[in-house]
């Protein structure tokens, strides 16, 4: 079965500090993985999927397959990034994305 | 840029209703998706739709039903509405199953 686990339903860290926002999966093939953003009074978006590599708003994921894990990190918090996170996970074959169930970062000034 | 729209940004309807919640987008996605999200419940997904006329079941499909009779029109049907529905309703559509484009949502309350 597919799984998403957010293990902190919420995480505060103060400004310019680094953020660690943790995701690990359960699945038997190759995964794809994403990271989904919800702002305040804004719609949820893409932030970014690991088979793009690419840095967003300074964020990054990598892809571990061994420790199951697709941990979403940015080096120094803005009080911007203050929003809701989900992880995602896309399996093989015409399914739908399996959401986590979402971590609350707070960025402190 | 790609517009996914629902009809009511809030909704209050008593316990009982027939509740409709419409959701259009204008990208010529052939997927789309409705979900609810709820604290500490992240987005569970309720059905979706791969094309016209064809829909699949979610993981809470129980006291949901849904029409698609155009490509770009998705709606959910709450048969009866009961306390228990009382939530936050997510649209999305996307080209294939992963990359999804969300609507700004629909909080639902049942009285």
């Amino acid at each position: 079965a597919q799984r998403v686990t957010q293990p902190e339903k919420l995480l505060s860290v103060f400004k310019g500090a680094p953020v660690e926002l943790k995701c690990n999966y359960s699945y038997s093939g190759s995964p794809e993985l994403f990271w989904y953003v919800q702002y305040s009074r804004q719609r949820l978006q893409l932030l970014l999927r690991h088979i793009s590599r690419e840095s967003i708003k300074g964020f990054t994921a990598d892809l571990n397959k061994g420790e199951t894990s697709f941990h979403l990190k940015k080096p120094f918090a803005q009080e911007e990034d203050s929003a809701m996170y989900y992880c995602a996970l896309s399996g093989q074959g015409n399914t739908p994305l399996v959401f986590g169930k979402g971590t609350r970062l707070s960025v402190i000034a | 840029d790609v517009k996914v729209t629902q009809s009511s940004r809030y909704l209050v309807k008593r316990t009982g209703e027939k509740v409709f919640l419409e959701c259009v987008q204008d990208m010529d996605h052939e997927n789309m998706f409705w979900y609810r999200q709820d604290p500490g419940l992240g987005l569970r997904l309720i059905y979706f739709s791969y094309d016209v006329k064809m829909k699949e079941k979610g993981d809470i499909p129980e006291g949901y039903s849904v029409s698609r009779e155009k490509k770009e029109r998705f709606s959910l049907i709450l048969e009866s509405a009961s306390t228990n529905q009382t939530s936050m309703y997510l649209c999305a559509s996307g080209s294939g199953m992963e990359t999804q484009y969300f609507g700004p949502g629909t909080r639902l309350l049942v009285l």
